[in-house]
């Protein structure tokens, strides 16, 4: 089974920062996601990328597959940022092409203003 | 187009209880999926379905059943609720064999068992 960390846990900016969201995984993937959780609780997906960079507006996902790591970037952030962060594998031997996900245990991240 | 929608959005059970959560879809999903949320603990997946008519175990089953009798249904079904199925819980889909592989969530239905 894989093992999906996320850090930081909890993080604090100030708005305008640049901000790193990190997560590692122990078995190899064919995809990794990235989804935004709502301080309203709705779910909504960000990323999903199996090698390189991805980018969509001030948000970069980036993914290196020998290392096992991905890192979620925000550039300029804005307090409409803050939400839950969660990073979630798909991994490569997926249970008869179901695709299914490993959940990270999300980073909450609040920007002030 | 409305999505993933799910049905009730609350709910308060004693223990023993039962019910059973919709999940629907207008997308023509094939892949559909059902998590729970708790405190601490990424989301889990309890059961899953490839296609109409099928369904599949996921991490943690116990205590739950599903049927997905219409492609664009899924549903979860609590026979005899407990209070450790407290949770919120999530519906997904998905397009089938594709490399446009992300999930689609509703909006969850927070239940509480007493």
């Amino acid at each position: 089974k894989n093992e999906v960390e996320q850090s930081p846990q909890n993080l604090t900016a100030q708005e305008g920062e640049f901000i790193t969201i990190n997560c590692s995984y122990s078995v190899g993937i064919s995809a990794l996601h990235w989804l935004q959780q709502h301080p309203g609780g709705g779910i909504v997906s960000l990323f999903m990328l199996s090698s390189g960079k991805k980018k969509h507006g001030r948000l970069i996902a980036t993914i290196n597959i020998q290392e096992k790591h991905s890192s979620l970037h925000i550039t300029a952030s804005h307090p409409r940022d803050s939400a839950v962060y969660i990073c979630a594998v798909e991994g490569s031997d997926s249970g008869a092409g179901s695709y299914q996900l490993t959940f990270g245990k999300g980073t909450k991240l609040s920007v002030i203003p | 187009n409305a999505g993933v929608t799910q049905t009730p959005k609350f709910r308060v059970l004693k223990t023993g209880q039962s019910m059973t959560l919709l999940c629907a879809q207008d997308m023509n999903h094939e892949y559909m999926y059902w998590y729970r949320q708790d405190p601490g603990m990424g989301l889990r997946l309890i059961h899953y379905s490839v296609g109409e008519g099928t369904t599949a175990k996921g991490e943690v089953p116990d205590g739950y059943n599903v049927s997905r009798l219409k492609k664009q249904n899924f549903l979860l079904g609590l026979e005899s609720a407990a209070p450790s199925q407290t949770s919120v819980y999530f519906c997904a889909s998905r397009l089938g064999r594709s490399q446009l592989g992300e999930q689609y969530f509703g909006p969850g239905t927070r239940l509480t068992v007493t």
